[in-house]
C-alpha cells in the first residue's frame, strides 16, 4: 500500500521539552510538506522540502525545525522556543506542483 | 501578502439542497487551484484541481468547480448536496513562478442535515 504514515497519533509533551513528528512516505515523491490546523485558521505552511537535503520555512517556521536526509522522511521537531505547540500537525507529499497527498495528521497537546 | 479567502465559515444546508462555496484569492500570476475536503475522522483528500485549459472542472461525488480568473475566484459547486457531504473543506492556490508557495483557505465547515 502507497501512502503516507505519520505517528504517534497523539502526542502530549511537558512544557519546555522538545518532540519530534514522524513522516513517512512511499509515493517515491520529491516535495513534502509540514501543515498545521487550528480550528478557523485553516492549514499553515510551517516547512516544506522539493528535494532531498533541501528544505525552506514557510509561513509559520518559527520555533520548529526539520531535516530531510532521505526521500522518504520528513521529521518534524516542535522546540520548545515555540509558544503556542499545541495543534494538529499534517503532513504530505506531493510530486512537484501538483495534488498533495496527506497522512493521518498527529495531535500534539502541551501541558 | 497573497492569500486566500473562503468567504463561508460554517455552511448548513438540507440533503437535495444546491451547494456553492466561494474561494478568491489575491495574485495576479499564474495559478493552480485546488479544492480538498475533510470528511470527519479522514484524511484530507482533493476533491478536484485546475491547472489550465477548460476553466470548469469536475472533481469526485459530483462536484465541480469554475475558475474565473476575471474575478480571481474558485468557487465550488454541487447541485444536489447529500448528508455524506458533510465535511470541511479547502481551497489552495500555488503561486506559480513565486517560490511556488502553496496557500490554503482557512476552510468551510459544511453540514448536511438528514
Amino acid at each position: 500500500d502507497g501512502g503516507i504514515t505519520q505517528s504517534p497519533k497523539y502526542l502530549f509533551r511537558k512544557e519546555g521539552q522538545n518532540v519530534t513528528l514522524s513522516c513517512e512516505q512511499n509515493l517515491n515523491h520529491d516535495a513534502m510538506y509540514w501543515y498545521r490546523q487550528d480550528p478557523g485558521q485553516g492549514l499553515r505552511l510551517i516547512y516544506y522540502s522539493q528535494i532531498v537535503n533541501d528544505f525552506q520555512k514557510g509561513d509559520i517556521a518559527e520555533g520548529y525545525s526539520v531535516s530531510r536526509e532521505k526521500k522518504e522522511s520528513f521529521p518534524l521537531t516542535v522546540t520548545s522556543a515555540q509558544k503556542n505547540p499545541t495543534a494538529f500537525y499534517l503532513c504530505a507529499s506531493s510530486t512537484d506542483l501538483a495534488t498533495q497527498y496527506f497522512g493521518p495528521g498527529t495531535r500534539l497537546t502541551v501541558l | 501578502a497573497q492569500s486566500v479567502s473562503q468567504h463561508n465559515h460554517h455552511v448548513i444546508l438540507s440533503e437535495a439542497a444546491s451547494l456553492e462555496l466561494g474561494c478568491n484569492y489575491s495574485y495576479g500570476g499564474t495559478v493552480n487551484l485546488f479544492w480538498y475536503v475533510q470528511y470527519p475522522g479522514q484524511h484530507l483528500q482533493l476533491l478536484l484541481k485546475y491547472f489550465s485549459g477548460d476553466p470548469l472542472v469536475k472533481g469526485i461525488k459530483g462536484f465541480e468547480a469554475e475558475f474565473i480568473k476575471s474575478k480571481f475566484s474558485f468557487n465550488l459547486r454541487k447541485p444536489s448536496v447529500q448528508w455524506s457531504d458533510t465535511a470541511e473543506y479547502f481551497c489552495a492556490v500555488i503561486l506559480m513562478n513565486r517560490d511556488d508557495k502553496i496557500i490554503f483557505g482557512k476552510g468551510t465547515r459544511l453540514h448536511i442535515l438528514p
